[in-house]
């Protein structure tokens, strides 16, 4: 059964930290990694991932992943109140389709 | 371009009811998914669809759910003879074709009574 395992499970942190999620994963036929932020509503795409070692950026957001460890982490520089949400890494794998298996998400707090 | 879009937002049913939630895709989009998010749990998947098509079914509980997606209108996740255990935030996503990210509607919340 595929496996996506995320931590830790929730952080708070201050205005202006980094922060780094971790996801790790056990998967047949791996496909591609996807983050997404949910802020008690629809999941927002995030990035998509699918080689090894090449950064995906956005403003402050960033993502790498590892093929070979089979993890991904999730990187926020000055983090900002609004950065408060979960953060969802879900893995498409399998050789039917694309179902995506999510982990249990962090739940980030960012204080002012 | 507008987003997924489900409806209804909210819907309340009696134990023993029929919900019927909706589903329409962004425009351009042909595969949808549906997700099931139980309360303090993650995301779930339950059924891949394509126009007509039952692609991937594999998370749908055995009896009394049922997915389609017709060739004209949204697509439609249906649920006989609800039951409390059902209580939970249902998520329609698309994506244009396999290999492309999914985007997520706002979800129903079913609240069985």
């Amino acid at each position: 059964e595929d496996k996506v395992v995320q931590s830790p499970l929730s952080l708070v942190v201050h205005e202006g930290d980094t922060v780094t999620l971790n996801c790790s994963y056990e998967v047949t036929n791996f496909r591609s990694l996807l983050w997404y932020k949910q802020e008690k509503k629809a999941p927002t795409f995030l990035f998509m991932l699918t080689s090894s070692g090449i950064e995906k950026k956005s403003g402050r957001l960033s993502s790498i992943l590892d093929k070979k460890e089979l993890f991904s982490i999730l990187n926020i520089t000055a983090t900002q109140t609004g950065d408060s949400a979960v953060y969802l890494c879900a893995v498409e794998a399998g050789f039917s389709g694309s179902r995506l298996t999510f982990g249990e998400g962090t739940q980030l707090t960012v204080n002012p | 371009n507008a987003g997924v879009m489900q409806n209804p937002r909210h819907l309340v049913r009696r134990r023993g009811q029929e919900a019927r939630l909706r589903c329409s895709p962004m425009k351009g989009h042909s595969h949808v998914y549906w997700y099931r998010q139980l309360p303090e749990e993650g995301l779930k998947f339950m059924v891949y669809l394509q126009k007509e098509n039952i692609i991937d079914e594999s998370g749908m509980p055995k009896e009394r759910f049922s997915a389609e997606f017709p060739k004209e209108g949204p697509s439609i996740l249906r649920i006989q003879q609800v039951v409390r255990g059902d209580s939970a935030a249902y998520f329609c996503a698309s994506s244009p074709d396999t290999a492309y990210e999914q985007y997520f509607g706002p979800g129903t919340r079913l609240t069985v009574t």
